[in-house]
């Protein structure tokens, strides 16, 4: 069955530094979702991409953040000037054809540590 | 209380034994799905039931939506130790002018042998 992959499973960055987490949605999706995880907290939106721009954000997602899909398989998001309160679990999901109406498939996850 | 909120927040049974795990929404909502994770792992799609829809079933797993009480339940039959995970459901809202897949605190199901 097809996945979602996401790399790296972990990534451990310096406060302040830029990461970027990297996603590989299921071929055939047509949208894709960031959510985070903070360590004993709900899962929670970040954002969704449809048709090459962003549909929806939450409050969460602000200048700090931004998604790209640079090619047709890579789905990334970028964090610039990041802050202790970044560490988190980020999950990617995809879906297909009709969105928010459809299963979300999401990938096991990076561990992002900021020290 | 937020949209998304599951009870019990922690639920230990014997394995054969079912499970029921409740959740509770503010807002109207396009559909509700539940989720199952594993330990360091992603979440995994288990059902959807749209808000039209009273009760779906798909395997050993039973969904009930009752909009009038903005609840859902889902209910695991026949528990085998390797259905031990968190569970969460999500609600398809908008919410703050933005539409959102919202996700409740969870329960983390123990199956003991």
């Amino acid at each position: 069955e097809p996945e979602v992959t996401q790399t790296p499973s972990h990534q451990v960055t310096q406060m302040g530094q830029e990461v970027i987490l990297r996603c590989v949605p299921i071929s055939n999706h047509l949208y894709f979702y960031w959510y985070r995880q903070i360590l004993g907290q709900k899962v929670e939106f970040l954002v969704s991409f449809y048709n090459n721009e962003i549909s929806e954000k939450s409050e969460i997602f602000d200048d700090q953040f931004s998604v790209e899909r640079p090619d047709g398989s890579n789905f990334t998001l970028k964090i610039r000037s990041t802050k202790l309160e970044d560490s988190a679990m980020y999950f990617c999901a995809s879906s297909g054809q009709g969105g928010w109406e459809q299963p979300q498939h999401f990938g096991d996850g990076t561990r992002l540590s900021i020290l | 209380s937020q949209q998304g909120e599951e009870d019990p927040q922690a639920l230990s049974i014997q394995e054969g034994e079912n499970a029921t795990m409740n959740c509770s929404y503010k807002t109207s909502i396009n559909n509700l799905q539940w989720y199952r994770q594993n330990s360091g792992r992603g979440l995994v799609h288990l059902i959807l039931i749209r808000s039209n829809e009273r009760e779906k079933h798909s395997g050993r797993l039973r969904v009930t939506l009752d909009t009038s009480k903005k609840s859902s339940s889902l209910l695991i039959t026949a528990s085998r130790a390797a259905d031990t995970a968190s569970y969460f459901c999500a609600t398809d809202a908008w919410i703050q002018g933005a539409q959102k897949l919202v996700f409740g605190q969870g329960t983390r199901l123990t199956i003991n042998p």
